[in-house]
């Protein structure tokens, strides 16, 4: 199985800040990395997929680079509604795994 | 809209049963695989991928922590999917999500319901 690992856990930043999330594969999942944004009481969204490429309708302050093993999810100016967790997920091999999240918090 | 709309989740006791289903709309259901996705509730738990079903129905995909007890199925008549869990036990507790796959990937989700919370306890 795959283990993919998230850091920070917690992100604290204002608005307008920069943030930067990481995802660390325990071994290469080629490009095969997708990014979720969840809210509180709410499902998770599809962000970013396969690396770099954004979902229908994502904001274009949101982009993610990478690859192999070490990803990264960017939000170049954070908004308010932007505050919530973010999950990494690979798809090269089963079972499909996600990382423990990113909680960016306001600071 | 694309719609995926859960149901079915209640509180069971450990070594029940239980159904869950997912009502599908504003796609075409045939052409989609469908997921399901579960989260322990509370603060900070993490995702977990259970099931993935092709568009068909003729390939299934299991996480080991439910192979064996838990068994995805479609009816692409009526636009629904199904997890049929045996044998719960605690740990199965959970928000149980049903997810579409992504228009970019069998693989990826989106978009997913609101969930439906699973309670195993005695």
């Amino acid at each position: 199985e795959i283990v993919l690992t998230q850091s920070p856990a917690t992100l604290s930043l204002s608005p307008g800040e920069r943030a930067t999330l990481s995802c660390r594969a325990s071994q290469s999942v080629s490009s095969y990395l997708a990014w979720y944004q969840q809210k509180p009481g709410q499902a998770p969204r599809l962000l970013i997929y396969d690396t770099s490429n954004r979902a229908t309708g994502i904001p274009a302050r949101f982009s993610g680079s990478g690859s192999a093993t070490d990803f990264t999810l960017t939000i170049s100016s954070l908004e308010p509604e932007d505050f919530a967790v973010y999950y990494c997920q690979q798809r090269i091999t089963w079972p499909l795994t996600f990382g423990g999240g990113t909680k960016v918090e306001i600071k | 809209d694309v719609q995926v709309l859960e149901s079915g989740g209640s509180l069971v006791q450990p070594g029940g049963s239980l159904r869950l289903s997912c009502a599908a709309s504003g796609f075409i259901f045939t052409n989609f695989g469908m997921s399901w996705v579960r989260q322990a509730p509370g603060i900070g738990r993490g995702l977990e991928w259970v099931s993935t079903i092709s568009s068909g129905g003729g390939s299934t995909y299991y996480a080991d922590s439910v192979k064996g007890r838990f068994t995805i199925s479609r009816d692409n008549s009526k636009n629904s999917l199904y997890l049929q869990m045996n044998s719960l036990r605690d740990e199965d507790t959970a928000i149980y999500y049903c997810a579409r796959q992504s228009d970019s990937s069998f693989t990826y989700f989106d978009p997913w319901g609101q969930g439906t919370l699973v309670t195993v306890s005695s």
